[in-house]
């Protein structure tokens, strides 16, 4: 059981498009990561956002954590090919190096 | 600076064979973790060492598996009498402390034949 749902699955776009990539959970975590991973290597860190109803920015990288702190959605804008990877969002609840991950989307952007 | 290094990058091992997954943390970092990923799937917690200790193991199988993260040298991740199940990637983290953020390695992907 993924306590995590991440959503979709798999997104292509074109470059220059917008993309949100959708966290949620019916559980409550105190804080929450965003990892990107590419092909062959470890996920690296994006943001962790911590209060409810925080949003944090990192260039064209929209972070935003819910109210309620259950779920949580990345968007993208103006995306381009350095974006394409599979994003993956971990929840953290008992201690911070264990990690709660969803499932990942995976997003290519073409030129 | 060198972050988290794994080594092997790849392993083969038949059925009922040993598999030993090390991993040297980036420098100064006394927090090590382990993690599973399956493919299709998030990747799943397995174990929370610092030196000398296992702090937390409640992610890793009874049987068949073990960590250690000696005094001196690298944490090793030990799966005896592999099974085909066993084939994935496995990831280890560090941390200097109790920060939020970890540092992956590149994996170690392990084929079960």
């Amino acid at each position: 059981t993924q306590l995590l749902e991440q959503s979709p699955q798999f997104l292509s776009i074109q470059e220059g498009e917008n993309l949100t990539v959708y966290c949620n959970s019916s559980s409550v975590f105190s804080s929450l990561q965003w990892y990107r991973q590419e092909p062959g290597e470890g996920p690296v860190l994006l943001v962790t956002v911590v209060t409810g109803g925080e949003v944090k920015k990192l260039k064209r990288l929209t972070f935003q954590f819910g109210d309620a702190r259950k779920d949580s959605s990345l968007h993208i804008t103006a995306a381009q090919p350095g974006d394409t990877g599979l994003y993956l969002c971990a929840g953290v609840r008992d201690s911070w190096g264990k990690l709660q991950f969803g499932a990942g989307t995976q997003v290519v952007v073409t030129p | 600076n060198a972050g988290v290094m794994q080594n092997p990058r790849h392993l083969v091992r038949r059925r009922g064979q040993e598999a030993r997954l090390r991993c040297s943390p980036v420098k100064g970092h006394s927090h090590v973790y382990w993690y599973r990923q399956l493919p299709e799937e998030g990747l799943k917690f397995m174990v929370y060492l610092q030196k000398e200790n296992i702090i937390d193991e409640s992610g890793m199988p009874k049987e068949r598996f073990s960590a250690e993260f000696p005094k001196e040298g690298p944490s090793i991740l030990r799966i005896q009498q592999v099974v085909r199940g066993d084939s994935a990637a496995y990831f280890c983290a560090s941390s200097p402390g109790l920060t939020g953020e970890l540092f992956f390695g590149e994996g170690s992907r392990l084929t079960v034949l």
